[in-house]
Formats: C-alpha cells, sequence, structure tokens
C-alpha cells in the first residue's frame, strides 16, 4: 500500500498562474484533508472532505477551491496564486480520530 | 485565537535522558488528543494518543500525560535518542473542533538529542 500520495513533489508558480495539487489515498478511508505548514504557524487546515461528495471549509479556506472526485481523489486548486500562498501543503486522510499524511508538496509562488 | 498552543519552539537534550514537550488547550470540548512526529521533508507520522477519559498512555518509550484541569499535555520521551530529533506537533479533536475528524495543531516543537 502506498498510503496517501501527493504531485507534484515541487512547484515554482508565477504570481497569478494557476496550478492543482494531487492527492490520492489507498486506505479506503471516507474523510480526507488539505493542510498548509507555515514556519511558526504548525499545520492550518484549508479544506476538508468528510465524505464522498461532500466538501468544507477549514481555518484558512481562502484563494482555494477543493475537488473530491472520488472517495480516493481530492485535489486542491489555486486559482491565482499568491506569493503569501507560499508554503509547504500536506494532504491527508482518516477513518477515525488518526490522520495519515502524504509527503508534501513544496509550493514558492514568486 | 490558537486554540491549541507549543510555547516551546525548540527543546535540546542529552542522549539517554528523558524530553519533555508540552502543549496547551483553551477549549475544554476536545476530547482526543494526539502527538505527531515530522522529519524534514516528509509527512507528519502518528505517534501516540490520548482520550480524555484517561490522563496517562504509554507506549514503549513514549508516554503521554494529560492534565484535564489544566488543559495540559505532555509528551515524554525516555531515553532520548538521536533518531528523536524531529518536529512534534500536538493536536487535538472532538466536538471542540466541530467535527469528530477534524485536528487542531499546535506551532510544533523542534527536538534535538544531542549524541
Amino acid at each position: 500500500n502506498a498510503g496517501v500520495t501527493q504531485t507534484p513533489k515541487f512547484q515554482v508558480l508565477k504570481t497569478g498562474q494557476s496550478m492543482t495539487l494531487q492527492c490520492a489515498q489507498d486506505m479506503n478511508h471516507n474523510s480526507m484533508y488539505w493542510y498548509r505548514q507555515d514556519p511558526g504557524m504548525g499545520l492550518r487546515l484549508i479544506y476538508y472532505s468528510a465524505s464522498e461528495g461532500t466538501t468544507d471549509k477549514g481555518e484558512v479556506p481562502n484563494g482555494y477551491n477543493v475537488s473530491r472526485l472520488n472517495k480516493r481523489e481530492f485535489s486542491l486548486r489555486l486559482e491565482s496564486a499568491a506569493p503569501s500562498q507560499t508554503s509547504v501543503y500536506f494532504c491527508a486522510s482518516s477513518e477515525g480520530y488518526e490522520q495519515y499524511f502524504g509527503p508534501g508538496t513544496r509550493l514558492t509562488v514568486t | 485565537d490558537q486554540q491549541v498552543k507549543q510555547n516551546s519552539p525548540s527543546l535540546s537534550v542529552q542522549e539517554g535522558r528523558i524530553s519533555i514537550l508540552n502543549c496547551d488547550y483553551t477549549n475544554s470540548m476536545f476530547d482526543y488528543f494526539l502527538w505527531y512526529k515530522k522529519y524534514p521533508a516528509e509527512g507528519p507520522t502518528f505517534l501516540i494518543s490520548i482520550s480524555s477519559i484517561k490522563d496517562k498512555n504509554e507506549d514503549g518509550r513514549f508516554t503521554v500525560f494529560l492534565n484535564k484541569s489544566a488543559k495540559h499535555l505532555s509528551l515524554h520521551i525516555v531515553p532520548s535518542q538521536p533518531g528523536d530529533s524531529a518536529v512534534y506537533f500536538c493536536a487535538a479533536s472532538g466536538s471542540g473542533s466541530g467535527n469528530t475528524g477534524k485536528l487542531i495543531f499546535g506551532q510544533g516543537t523542534t527536538l534535538q538529542v544531542k549524541p
């Protein structure tokens, strides 16, 4: 089992460009999450999906959209990237309290 | 407002000694707490958890203590090993986070274990 996979691992964007971060899990979990990690800020929840077909905003949703494509896949889209979105993005999945994380995507917006 | 706080950004201990990482929370509705460990360029991995009905949970070298009245939990690592050097995040869940599955994370504490 691969667990939670994320693509790409690294990305550099110019301000105003768009991109989609992909996430997939093979653990048959119902819930999936997108976080961003910034120095001194811990992990902050951007969006989550409690089950296939549902999505909800987290703590810092502005500037992002998500799609729960099916039970396995949960994508995060930046429509018009801004330098403030420079961060490391983590996807996670869970079936209870314990969440399993992917390896992360390091995004730089110049 | 930060509902889960780790007030020590870093901690340095000698190999073989005890490491104590602390975490405070403000919302009394949290009923489940977790510790995650994160190495550079990797995702966080689950380490140990505790339910609010307990005050201690032990797993090998790792013990988590919960003091509900003080809204405080701590992670003890005994003995500390150089491979324990990582960032440690505490997290809380329960009706206080609005959804059983959602976790609220602290800012993290970087632990360095010196050989």
